[in-house]
């Protein structure tokens, strides 16, 4: 069956980058049609969606963060890699690794998240 | 960037009512449109794809409609087990959008 989880430091100082893994079994990220975003949710917020990763190697940002953001695969260790650099406090958030599938544009699956806080 | 914005922000309902959430989206996104439940402490679960085709193993009381801008799910007789936030997400295009959530909670 298909798992995600996401792995990282729980604490980061701010002006710090952040990378959180993404390990994933029950699906192959190199076959056709296979993706895996990453999304966030501050403390009692919404969701926000942050980055896509997909079969192709092709990725897309949110924009507001586009410049902080870089994601990538390792597709023999079936891992994605998030990382977000000068992070402050307002980054503060559950970060969820999800799958997608590209040709129907939903996460059908998503890891357990893991809480990052961002303080000195 | 398109733009979801859910209605009603917060719903108080009690266990049997029928439930209706409304998401509109900034501009058309066709079909592109997704159903997700989350419940405290857990991830997203998604309830429905594609407006209205519903994920395996939703039960059936879930429903969604619409297309272009205007979207709805639907809650036919509520259970004590879907209390909990719901969010829309498009699909059309990049970056990919939620909604800000609707709470349904017991009245």
């Amino acid at each position: 069956q298909v798992t995600l989880r996401e792995s990282g430091p729980a604490l980061v100082k701010p002006t710090q980058t952040l990378t959180l893994t993404c390990t994933f079994s029950g699906f192959t990220l190199g076959s056709s049609g296979m993706c895996v975003s990453w999304v966030r949710q501050p403390p009692g917020k919404a969701l926000e969606w942050l980055a896509l990763i997909d079969w192709a190697d092709a990725k897309d940002y949110t924009t507001s963060l586009k410049t902080r953001l870089t994601i990538s695969r390792d597709t023999s260790k079936n891992q994605v890699v998030l990382t977000m650099t000068d992070m402050d406090p307002v980054d503060t958030a559950t970060y969820y690794c999800a799958r997608g599938v590209t040709t129907l544009r939903f996460f059908d699956y998503w890891g357990q998240g893991t809480l990052v806080t961002v303080s000195s | 960037d398109i733009q979801m914005t859910q209605s009603p922000s917060y719903v108080s309902a009690s266990v049997g009512d029928r439930v209706t959430i409304t998401c509109r989206a900034s501009q058309g996104i066709s079909s592109w449109l997704a159903w997700y439940q989350q419940k405290p402490g857990k991830a997203p679960k998604l309830l429905i794809y594609a407006a209205s085709t519903l994920q395996s193993d939703v039960p059936s009381r879930f429903s969604g409609s619409g297309s272009g801008t205007d979207f709805t799910l639907t809650i036919r007789s509520l259970q004590p087990e879907d209390f909990a936030t719901y969010y829309c997400q498009q699909g059309n295009s990049f970056p990919r959008t939620f909604g800000q959530g609707t709470k349904v909670d017991i009245k």
